[in-house]
């Protein structure tokens, strides 16, 4: 079965340090991932897909395979990138969505 | 752009009611999508409809049902409530109806189930 793993339900980094959130996916087939995130009181929103291989407000994701897993990185945190994040795959017959990690950024 | 709107934010139900979630897709999107999410855990995919059919279909019981309307607006309906209902429920659409499709979420219909 397709399952998506946030390992981190919360993490904390310092202001300017680099910050890496993981995911972990299980799934047999070509996964198209996702990472989602929301914002103190707005809605859930697309950060950046894998297929795209963009940078989001300096927020990057690899695809490793073999480690079946789609981290997160940027390498200095700001305090507004505080949010829940939501790594998410899709298999074309729904999308599934880990539990999500809290990153606080402090000053 | 208004966003994908849901109605009602918020809604209390006791045990064995019935309930209507509705949402408003943004104007162009012919696919929505529902989504269960409860403390602590990430949105669970419910249903998928694109062009008024059902797409796809998660792993909930037949207590929940859904359809999209010509206007691409959608209704989740919930029979027999349950405790264990209680639950944020999200609507997203998306342009196209493939799963690979970029998210845009409303705000949520907070469901409680007493």
């Amino acid at each position: 079965a397709q399952r998506v793993t946030q390992p981190e339900k919360l993490l904390s980094v310092f202001k300017g340090a680099p910050v890496e959130l993981k995911c972990n996916y299980s799934y047999s087939g070509s996964p198209e991932l996702f990472w989602y995130v929301q914002y103190s009181r707005q809605r859930l929103q697309l950060l950046l897909r894998h297929i795209s291989r963009e940078s989001i407000k300096g927020f990057t994701a690899d695809l490793n395979k073999g480690e079946t897993s789609f981290h997160l990185k940027k390498p200095f945190a700001q305090e507004e990138d505080s949010a829940m994040y939501y790594c998410a795959l899709t298999n074309n017959n729904d999308m599934r969505f880990g539990a999500g990690t809290r990153l606080t950024v402090k000053p | 752009d208004a966003g994908v709107t849901q109605s009602p934010t918020h809604l209390i139900k006791t045990r064995g009611q019935q309930v209507t979630l509705r949402c408003s897709p943004i104007s162009g999107h012919k696919s929505v999508s529902w989504y269960q999410q409860v403390l602590g855990q990430g949105p669970q995919f419910i249903f998928q409809y694109y062009e008024k059919e059902e797409r796809g279909r998660g792993n909930f019981p037949d207590r929940f049902s859904a359809r999209q309307f010509p206007n691409y607006s959608s209704e989740l309906n919930v029979n027999a409530l349950l405790l264990g209902d209680s639950a944020l429920y999200l609507c997203a659409s998306s342009r196209q109806g493939s799963y690979n499709s970029p998210l845009h979420f409303g705000n949520g219909t907070r469901l409680t189930v007493t």
